[in-house]
Order: C-alpha cells, then sequence, then structure tokens
C-alpha cells in the first residue's frame, strides 16, 4: 500500500519556467512533510518541508504547498534551472518531533530543465 | 567533511554471502536510520537509533539483516546469506533538525 503517491515520474520544462511536482498522501495522520533532491549516484538532499499547520512554505526559489483537504502537496520550483534536473523525493511522517521521525516516500519525480 | 560518511560506497558480493556496511553519522546527532533503496522506488525504512538502542525495526529487516550501533556513534548494517533480491542501494541518515543522507552504499548481489 502506497501511503505517498507520486503519480508523473517524470517532468519536462523549460529553463525559467515554473516546475510544479506533485505528490498525494493516503495516511490522515501524516501532520508533517518534505521534499528531497537526489543526484545520480547521491543520497537525498533535504530541500522544503511544511508541517499540517500551514499551508503554503517559501524557500528562495522553492514554495511547497499543503491541501490537507485533498491529501495533497505540491512544489513549486520557479525559476527552474538546468541545475534543479534531478529526482524529486516527496516524503511524509506522521507525530512530527515524535518517537521515530521516520518518512514515508513516494517512488520519485524525474524533473529535466531543459536550457 | 562534517556529513554522513557510508562504506563502501558499492559492493559486489555473490549469492550467498555475508555483507557489512558502515556509517558514520554526523557527531552531534543522537538519531540515526537505515533505508533502502531499490531501482523506481523511493527510501524504505528498516530501522533506527537513539544513541546506543534500536527502536524500531521495519518487517523488511528479515532474519538475515542485522544492524547495530554499539557505542551511540557510528553504526553497521550487515546481510547475512545474500540473496539477489537484496540489490539495492542502502541510505544511513542522522537527524538534526531534518533527515541527513549519506551517499550510499549500494549492494550488488550476483
Amino acid at each position: 500500500d502506497q501511503q505517498v503517491k507520486q503519480n508523473s515520474p517524470s517532468l519536462s520544462v523549460q529553463e525559467g519556467r515554473i516546475s510544479i511536482l506533485n505528490c498525494d498522501y493516503t495516511n490522515s495522520m501524516f501532520d508533517y512533510f518534505l521534499w528531497y533532491k537526489k543526484y545520480p549516484a547521491e543520497g537525498p538532499t533535504f530541500l522544503i518541508s511544511i508541517s499540517s499547520i500551514k499551508d503554503k512554505n517559501e524557500d528562495g526559489r522553492f514554495t511547497v504547498f499543503l491541501n490537507k483537504s485533498a491529501k495533497h502537496l505540491s512544489l513549486h520550483i520557479v525559476p527552474s534551472q538546468p541545475g534543479d534536473s534531478a529526482v524529486y523525493f516527496c516524503a511524509a511522517s506522521p507525530f512530527y518531533g515524535g518517537a521515530t521521525n521516520k518518512l514515508i516516500f513516494g517512488t520519485g519525480t524525474l524533473l529535466a530543465v531543459q536550457p | 567533511d562534517t556529513g554522513v560518511s557510508q562504506n563502501p560506497r558499492h559492493k559486489i558480493t555473490k549469492r550467498g554471502q555475508n555483507v557489512t556496511f558502515r556509517c558514520d553519522p554526523i557527531s552531534e546527532h543522537n538519531r540515526l536510520y537505515w533505508y533502502r533503496q531499490t531501482l523506481g522506488q523511493g527510501p524504505e525504512f528498516l530501522t533506527y537509533f537513539q544513541n546506543e538502542a534500536q527502536l524500531e525495526k521495519s518487517r523488511l529487516l528479515s532474519d538475515r539483516f542485522s544492524a547495530e550501533r554499539p557505542k551511540g556513534s557510528f553504526s553497521t548494517l550487515e546481510i547475512q546469506r545474500t540473496e539477489q533480491g537484496d540489490s539495492a542501494m542502502y541510505l544511513c541518515a542522522s537527524k538534526g533538525r531534518e533527515l541527513f543522507f549519506g551517499e550510499g552504499s549500494r549492494l550488488t548481489v550476483l
């Protein structure tokens, strides 16, 4: 049972345009959400997070939006740059600050930013 | 380099052999995690340590897998009698405010 779903395996955008990556989750106990970025042959790198008490969090070119009623979050990258080309993983955790903080990851979306 | 360090980066072994991976977390982090990532999937949780105590294990961690963190610093993940299905990237992470991952140890079982 895939609790965190990224239904688009890949996305291609032009440099300078907006990239929108989507993620859906099924477990209503999740209250903390993160995006990780992964280059080939490297481990995932933390990008941005949002807790369920917010509906938007922004960090530079990266903005995460959370729609709790729809159990949906999205990552917006604007403007997109070729260096943003990577696999992006959505992750979720129940009980932020709780004992385990184990993350449940989606299957990833491969973003290709074309120069 | 003060990040999470994993060794070896790549291990090729024959089915039935034992392998061990080592993880050195960020020094001030007392929480350490092991994840496994297979092709086309996201990382999957395997186990979690708080200091030297192993507090949670996934059902993915069969009896052939054992993880230790004897002094609450580095951790090892041993896989006994490897099978081809064990081929994956094994990721270690330590937790400050967020999870910081190492570069992973890729296991190929022939």
